[in-house]
């Protein structure tokens, strides 16, 4: 079965600090690569992604760094904040059009002041 | 804004009670989906549709069955819901012609089955 591991499952984190959340996965056809973000109440959101192409992509204080050789992908947070507390999942996929994400089981972040 | 809107966010049902989660998008989108959200188990895939009346399993479809008469509104239905399907239920959607995966969330419907 696909799978994709993700540690740790929850991490404390001062303000200002740096997260980081690592995943592995298997499948070598997995070919996209997105974090979701989910505070309490609300669906999951789509936060950053990445493709294999690359290896790292950075969107404002949120970091993917991808290691296509160790089959691992990894969020950083640079600046850490409060409001980044919420639980993060890291997922893949395979091939254009392909229906399904395989989710890891989710890292809940707490980020305090 | 994009949306995907579940009808329920909180339900509570007894033990053999037959259960509608209705989930509804906005935009013209083929996909759609429901995921079952369990603390430490992370998102397990239930059903997906790519259209009309079509329909697949996902990774845990015992238990549950879908309906998807109309693109814009695809229901979870459990037959005779049992205490292990009490979780947190999110439907999804995805726009068939993205070259991603994104899938966009609904704000989930909470069931507890007793």
């Amino acid at each position: 079965q696909q799978q994709v591991k993700q540690s740790p499952q929850s991490l404390i984190v001062q303000k200002g600090g740096i997260s980081i959340i690592n995943c592995a996965y298997e499948n070598t056809a997995f070919d996209y690569f997105p974090w979701y973000q989910q505070f309490p109440g609300k669906g999951p959101a789509l936060l950053i992604a990445i493709r294999p192409d690359v290896s790292e992509k950075k969107e404002g204080r949120f970091t993917i760094s991808f290691n296509k050789s160790a089959k691992q992908f990894s969020l950083h947070i640079m600046d850490s904040q409060p409001g980044d507390s919420a639980t993060y999942f890291c997922a893949a996929s395979s091939g254009a059009g392909s229906y399904q994400l395989t989710f890891g089981k989710g890292t809940k972040l707490s980020v305090i002041p | 804004d994009v949306k995907v809107t579940q009808s329920s966010r909180y339900l509570v049902k007894r033990t053999g009670e037959k259960v509608f989660l209705e989930c509804v998008q906005d935009m013209d989108h083929e996909n759609m989906f429901w995921y079952r959200q369990d603390p430490g188990l992370g998102l397990r895939l239930i059903y997906f549709s790519y259209d009309v009346k079509m329909k697949e399993k996902g990774d845990i479809p015992e238990g549950y069955s879908v309906s998807r008469e109309k693109k814009e509104r695809f229901s979870l239905i459990l037959e005779s819901a049992s205490t292990n399907q009490t979780s947190m239920y999110l439907c999804a959607r995805r726009w068939t012609g993205a070259n991603t995966g994104e899938l966009f969330f609904g704000e989930g419907s909470r069931l507890t089955v007793l």
